[in-house]
């Protein structure tokens, strides 16, 4: 059973700082996403990486970046959070094109 | 880039009765057109996938059909149950450099009135 996690359920910054968000995966997939969540507009694809140290954008990169140093983690960076930032924040894994999704990080910037 | 348009944003049906969510994309190299369920306060997951050479695929009470000269595909459930409440995503693959992403539509939420 594929198993994904995130480092946090819940979490609450202050604008301007600098947040980390943390997945892990537990089945060497070679693909990982990061995805912000919104009502009314679904999932929306921020970075995603097809191999450790390789980063792709998605759709929604701007004031985000990511870091994938080993296979099974890949981090989320906001480097100065903003209150527009507030979200729900989804991260996946693939294999043969089904995404595993972990459990979702509720970021509130105040 | 790839765009993945979901109607209704909102559906109440009966109970028994069936429920119909559609979804158009715009590239017409996606190949790949899976459907996920979320709900309440849990992860999405992959309930039906359907691959551009298939016009329909079945699984007990729900389906999925294609259309890829219109760059339409469609989730049929029937005979709703309350347990089929929850919010339903569309998406469509492309594949891009050495990976394939995944654009999912606006969600539908799906209400099943006892």
């Amino acid at each position: 059973d594929v198993k994904v996690t995130q480092s946090s359920r819940y979490l609450v910054k202050r604008t301007g700082e600098k947040v980390f968000l943390e997945c892990v995966q537990d089945m060497d997939h070679e693909n990982m996403f990061w995805y912000r969540q919104d009502p009314g507009l679904g999932l929306r694809l921020i970075y995603f990486s097809y191999d450790v140290k390789m980063k792709e954008k998605g759709d929604i990169p701007e004031g985000y970046s990511v870091s994938r140093e080993k296979k099974e983690r890949f981090s989320l960076i906001l480097e100065s959070a903003s209150t527009n930032q507030t979200s729900m924040y989804l991260c996946a894994s693939s294999f043969n094109f089904e995404q595993y999704f972990g459990p979702g990080t509720r970021l509130t910037v105040t | 880039g790839e765009n993945v348009e979901q109607h209704p944003s909102t559906l109440s049906v009966q109970e028994g009765d069936s429920a119909v969510i559609k979804c158009t994309y715009s590239d017409s190299a996606s190949n790949y057109f899976p459907w996920y369920k979320q709900e309440l306060g849990k992860r999405p997951q992959l309930i039906i996938d359907i691959r551009s050479n298939v016009g329909e695929k079945k699984d007990q009470r729900i389906a999925v059909t294609l259309n890829k000269t219109a760059k339409h595909f469609s989730l049929h459930i029937t005979e709703t149950q309350p347990e089929d409440s929850a919010v339903y995503f569309c998406a469509a693959s492309i594949q891009y450099s050495s990976a394939s992403k995944i654009i999912f539509g606006s969600g539908t939420r799906l209400s099943i009135r006892p």
